[in-house]
């Protein structure tokens, strides 16, 4: 049974702090992984897909590396606001079409 | 931008009763998904549809559950007869070159 942890489970920083998150999966029979930014009562919001190994990414403030090799994403807020507080889910797609496998999320709480 | 749309947003039913929650896909998508997530637990993969028909389940989707694609437009979960631990936030989502997820339907079960 494929399983993708993530790390810590929540999380609170003071506004400015840079802060990441560690989400792990099983490195066989990797295809995708996926972040996502989810609000309360809002759908997940796609952060970044991630294929190859060594691939990095950014958007604004946030960026996201990942190591198929051993099996681990990272993701980084680099000067965290208020703005920024909600659950990152991390997802592993081994195929193309296939379901996707989650992370329980990290919960970010950023006070001002 | 294109957007999954889920109804109703938020149902209430009774032990036993069937519900059958609704979603409309991107247009262009290829597969569609229903997911769910009980209060305080993970996102849980419930059965995926491809080509008119389930191309996954998990172990969850039993045979209280289906799923039909009724007019080739919406995609429907149904739960004959529903449980209290059925009580989740259900999300439907489509994908083609990437996966977009709908708001959600809060599903109670009293």
């Amino acid at each position: 049974i494929l399983n993708v942890e993530q790390s810590p489970q929540s999380l609170h920083v003071q506004e400015g702090d840079s802060t990441n998150f560690t989400c792990s999966f099983p490195s066989s029979n990797f295809y995708a992984l996926h972040w996502y930014r989810w609000e309360t009562a809002k759908s997940p919001e796609a952060l970044f897909v991630m294929t190859l190994n060594g691939d990095e990414k950014k958007k604004g403030r946030i960026s996201a590396t990942l190591n198929t090799k051993e099996g681990y994403s990272y993701l980084y807020i680099k000067g965290s606001q208020p703005e920024d507080s909600a659950t990152y889910l991390c997802a592993l797609a081994n195929q193309a079409g296939t379901a996707l496998i989650f992370g329980k999320g990290t919960t970010l709480s950023v006070s001002s | 931008e294109p957007e999954v749309t889920q109804t109703p947003s938020h149902q209430v039913t009774q032990m036993g009763q069937e519900v059958i929650l609704r979603c409309v896909p991107i247009s262009n998508h290829l597969y569609f998904y229903w997911y769910r997530q009980i209060l305080g637990q993970k996102v849980e993969f419930l059965v995926s549809f491809y080509n008119n028909e389930i191309s996954e389940k998990s172990e969850i989707f039993d045979d209280q559950f289906s799923v039909e694609r009724p007019d080739g437009s919406n995609f429907t979960l149904k739960i004959r007869s529903t449980k209290l631990e059925d009580s989740a936030m259900y999300f439907c989502a489509s994908s083609g070159r990437g996966y977009t997820f709908g708001s959600g339907t809060r599903l109670t079960v009293v």
